[in-house]
């Protein structure tokens, strides 16, 4: 049983336009959801997170909209950039991030120039 | 500051054989983590340790694994036997204690099982 599903599993954007990955999630005691961007060969590294107690984060050109009654969530990139290019994980965890992470099966982001 | 560290980088082993991952967190964290990720599928949570506890092990797969960390510092994660379908990558996790803090993953340890 996958508690977060995450779409697409792949996506290609042209450099300048809006990227969008989205998620969906399962267990309502879940209270906060990270972005992770992991390039080859590295691990994955914390992008941008978001409680539930807001409906949408902004840091720079990444945007976190959050929707709590659809208990779903998505990042949305502008801008996109060819070194945005990498694979992206959605996770959920209780606590405020203080439990174990529950991962998206992740999106693999290519930017063409 | 030292980020997570995980050894080895990448190991090839023959099913039956006994691998030992290590993983050195970041200093002073407390909470330390171990996932992984087989091809193509989520990254999934194996344990979780507060200090030398473990504080939450129910993503452990069957009793071939044994995670341990000495001393509050550096964890093991044992494979023993290893099996063909043990392959894929270990990532090791750490942060500080309390809540909303950032874990931060290392590299990851590449396991091939032939």
């Amino acid at each position: 049983q996958q508690q977060v599903k995450q779409s697409p599993q792949s996506l290609i954007v042209q450099k300048g336009g809006i990227s969008i990955i989205n998620c969906a999630y399962e267990n309502t005691a879940f209270d906060y959801f990270p972005w992770y961007q992991q390039f080859p060969g590295k691990g994955p590294a914390l992008l941008i997170a978001i409680r539930p107690d807001v409906s949408e984060k902004k840091e720079g050109r990444f945007t976190i909209s959050f929707n709590k009654s659809a208990k779903q969530f998505s990042l949305h990139i502008m801008d996109s950039q060819p070194g945005d290019s990498a694979t992206y994980f959605c996770a959920a965890s209780r606590s405020f991030g203080n439990e174990k992470l529950t991962f998206g099966t992740g999106t693999r982001l290519t930017i063409i120039p | 500051e030292a980020g997570v560290t995980q050894f080895p980088s990448h190991s090839v082993i023959e099913k039956g054989q006994t691998v030992t991952l290590r993983c050195d967190p970041i200093s002073g964290h407390d909470n330390l983590y171990w996932y992984r990720r087989v091809m193509g599928k989520e990254i999934k949570f194996l344990l979780h340790f507060v200090k030398e506890s473990k504080q939450d092990e129910s993503g452990m797969p069957n009793n071939r694994f044994l995670a341990e960390r000495t001393g509050g510092t550096y964890s093991t994660l044992k494979v023993q036997p290893a099996e063909l379908e043990d392959s894929g990558v270990y990532f090791c996790a750490s942060s500080q204690g309390g809540a909303g803090n950032t874990i931060y993953f290392g590299e990851g340890s590449w396991l091939t099982v032939v």
